[in-house]
């Protein structure tokens, strides 16, 4: 069925980089951007950036601009995302989400992973 | 970047009743470019409407959007015992995508 799958949670210490993988299957990986968003515990969404499978190219919020990457394996249909020099209020749940597909700034989200908690402490 | 203001924080209401949800933009959001979506403790957020007032697929139809312009509401017609969670809106107007801060629909 159509889904995505996540990797599992992370334990990290301040400084460390960790990466979470968002595999997707039952629809063309290529035809979809792929979002990923975080929610720290009990507050709100955040939206980290989004990438198109199909080109390789990737935009981010500024916040996370010069410290996160986002990257893609067509063949395997996973995409991915890189956290570098984690700090602990980077501690949160992360999803990846694909948008409609729809032409457009149509950025809006249907299907969400599971969620991936990374967990920043010394 | 958009804003988006939620109201109220929590909303207590018994089943059956109906809940009225707000959200209201800094600035315009064109082209009706809202989403509203229900998250329950431990689980991803779920689309429940697109474009300010689509319901997305198997969303039941006591869920409604409507709105314009920098007002927006989420009308839930009869709670049932599923619907108690936090909702969210969000607009895709530009970059970065924005959210509200969440509605809490709690049982009285």
């Amino acid at each position: 069925q159509v889904q995505l799958v996540q990797s599992g949670a992370e334990v990290k210490k301040p400084g460390a980089s960790v990466k979470v993988s968002c595999k997707a299957s039952g629809y063309i990986f290529t035809n979809y951007h792929m979002h990923w968003l975080r929610q720290a515990p009990g507050q709100g969404l955040e939206w980290i950036g989004h990438m198109d499978p199909a080109r390789g190219g990737a935009e981010y919020a500024q916040h996370f601009r010069d410290w996160v990457i986002m990257t893609r394996d067509t063949s395997s249909g996973t995409a991915y995302l890189e956290l570098t020099n984690l700090k602990s209020d980077d501690t949160a749940v992360y999803y990846c989400a694909r948008d409609s597909g729809r032409p457009g700034h149509f950025w809006y989200f249907g299907l969400w992973g599971r969620g991936t908690l990374v967990s920043v402490s010394s | 970047e958009i804003v988006l203001t939620q109201s109220p924080d929590t909303l207590s209401l018994s089943p059956g009743e109906r809940a009225t949800l707000s959200c209201r933009a800094s600035q315009s959001v064109s082209s009706n470019s809202l989403a509203w979506y229900q998250q329950k403790p431990g689980q991803a957020p779920r689309l429940l409407i697109y474009d300010a007032f689509n319901r997305a697929t198997d969303i039941p139809d006591r869920f409604s959007g409507s709105g314009s312009g920098t007002d927006f509401t989420l009308t839930i017609s009869r709670l049932e015992p599923e619907d108690f969670a936090v909702y969210y809106c969000q607009e895709y107007v530009g970059s970065p995508l924005t959210f509200g801060g969440g509605t809490k629909v709690e049982i009285k």
